[in-house]
């Protein structure tokens, strides 16, 4: 396992068409988290997964976006009617309790897949 | 909800400076500080994690410091090097008490070191 891999690395679409990311955590993580950042910008939570129930969304997670983990392993992110503004890099990470640092929740980040909307 | 701002936005200096990377954060009641690095168009790498109850940690030129009282983090990186360059990245967790609910971002310092 080489940690986090995300798919695909870039993708341009026109504006109201649909897209799908997917991210393969590591695999003895439970924990798996999807963010979004733009330019100049520092990561952005927008949801976060336990095994495959989805326990979080951020309010930036509007009714367009889609993100599921039915078996509890990898995760997709589909954005929905793509507009200008969703043009992003949608970053995932995955975690589990750090037991040498007193249970601290330390993730690992993919490398991201990058969203342009033309 | 926390908020974390990163003090400077970006820095240029040359080759060799020992310089010093600001971070604050408004909820002082926190379970750990983490800084991050990213190079361009790439994900983040950990640098360093420091636990509430720590002051500091140190990996090679790295330094992190953490003072919770008052809501501060620096990281001191030692004889800079043009590898250094990237955007640096404060985190902490979104809630007091830590837990699995995700991370807070500064925006970041963007680093610049001249050869």
């Amino acid at each position: 396992d080489t940690g986090v891999s995300q798919n695909p690395r870039h993708k341009i679409t026109k504006r109201g068409q649909n897209v799908t990311f997917r991210c393969d955590p590591i695999s003895e993580h439970n924990r798996l988290y999807w963010y979004r950042q733009t330019l100049g910008q520092g990561p952005e939570f927008l949801t976060y997964f336990q095994n495959e129930a989805q326990l979080e969304k951020s309010r930036l997670l509007s009714d367009r976006f889609s993100a599921e983990r039915p078996k509890g392993s990898f995760s997709t992110l589909e954005i929905q009617r793509t507009e200008q503004g969703d043009s992003a890099m949608y970053l995932c990470a995955s975690s589990s309790r750090d037991r040498e640092n007193s249970g601290a929740n330390v993730l690992t980040f993919g490398a991201g897949s990058r969203l342009t909307v033309l | 909800k926390q908020e974390v701002t990163q003090i400077p936005a970006a820095l240029s200096v040359p080759e060799g400076e020992n310089l010093v990377l600001n971070c604050s954060f408004t909820d002082s009641a926190i379970y750990n500080l983490q800084w991050f690095r990213q190079d361009p168009g790439k994900g983040l790498t950990s640098l360093l994690l420091i636990q509430s109850s720590q002051r500091e940690q140190t990996s090679g030129r790295l330094n992190a410091s953490l003072d919770k009282s008052s809501g501060r983090s620096t990281l001191y990186i030692a004889a800079s090097q043009p590898g250094d360059s990237a955007t640096y990245l404060c985190t902490v967790p979104m809630y007091s008490g830590g837990g699995a609910d995700g991370l807070t971002f500064g925006k970041g310092t963007h680093l610049i070191i001249q050869p």
